[in-house]
């Protein structure tokens, strides 16, 4: 079965340190990849996404993401966290006949 | 600006009434989406529509509706089949698939639904 996960429903992290967010997927030829935040009571806003190419992508707010094919991974990171990055993160896959398959999203904590 | 608006924001239902969730976009997109969000269990799909006049069932679609008569409208409607609906709704669109690059999803600000 088609599948995300999202294997940590909570990150927390200082503000000033690097932050990873996981991502790991089990979707059949060659997907497209995003992540998306969401904050309290509002819609999910994108982040960034992997098309095709280099395997680091970098997206809004500073935000970066490292596809790995071998390990169907597409965990998104950021060098130095801030607190207003504090939110639900999302990542999603769209596979070749339009569907996407979200993950069960991970609350990140950004404490000052 | 191109975008897309759900309304409204906050909706009380009492139980057994019918209501009716809008979602409107213009930004020329075909396919349009309803998710609901409960908390800590992401996203769910309850009713997806790729062109006008025509939609299919997502994974949850028992106890609600929808209808897409023109490309920029797709509403749903929860029903008074549907037991638990006290939910955050998200209604999203994208560019249609295959073979067309990686389109992601536009999505609205929600709407928070309350059995009261």
């Amino acid at each position: 079965a088609q599948s995300v996960a999202q294997p940590e429903d909570q990150v927390n992290v200082a503000e000033g340190n690097p932050l990873t967010v996981k991502c790991t997927y089990s979707v059949s030829g060659n997907p497209y990849l995003f992540w998306y935040v969401q904050y309290p009571n509002r819609g999910l806003q994108f982040l960034l996404k992997y098309i095709t190419g280099d395997n680091l992508v970098k997206g809004s707010y500073g935000f970066e993401a490292e596809f790995n094919k071998s390990q169907t991974s597409f965990h998104l990171k950021k060098p130095s966290a801030l607190v207003s990055d504090s939110a639900l993160y999302f990542c999603a896959v769209r596979d070749n006949f339009n569907k996407f398959y979200f993950g069960s999203g991970t609350k990140l904590n950004v404490k000052p | 600006d191109g975008g897309i608006t759900q309304s409204p924001k906050y909706l009380f239902r009492k139980e057994g009434q019918n209501v009716t969730l809008s979602c409107e976009q213009n930004l020329n997109h075909d396919a349009m989406y309803w998710y609901r969000q409960d908390p800590g269990q992401g996203l769910r799909l309850i009713y997806y529509s790729q062109i006008v006049n025509d939609f299919q069932k997502g994974d949850i679609a028992e106890g609600y509706s929808v209808s897409r008569e023109k490309k920029e409208s797709f509403p749903l409607t929860v029903t008074s089949a549907q037991k638990n609906p006290t939910a955050f709704y998200l209604c999203a669109s994208s560019l249609p698939g295959q073979g067309r690059g990686g389109y992601g999803y536009t999505f609205g600000s929600g709407t928070r639904l309350t059995v009261v």
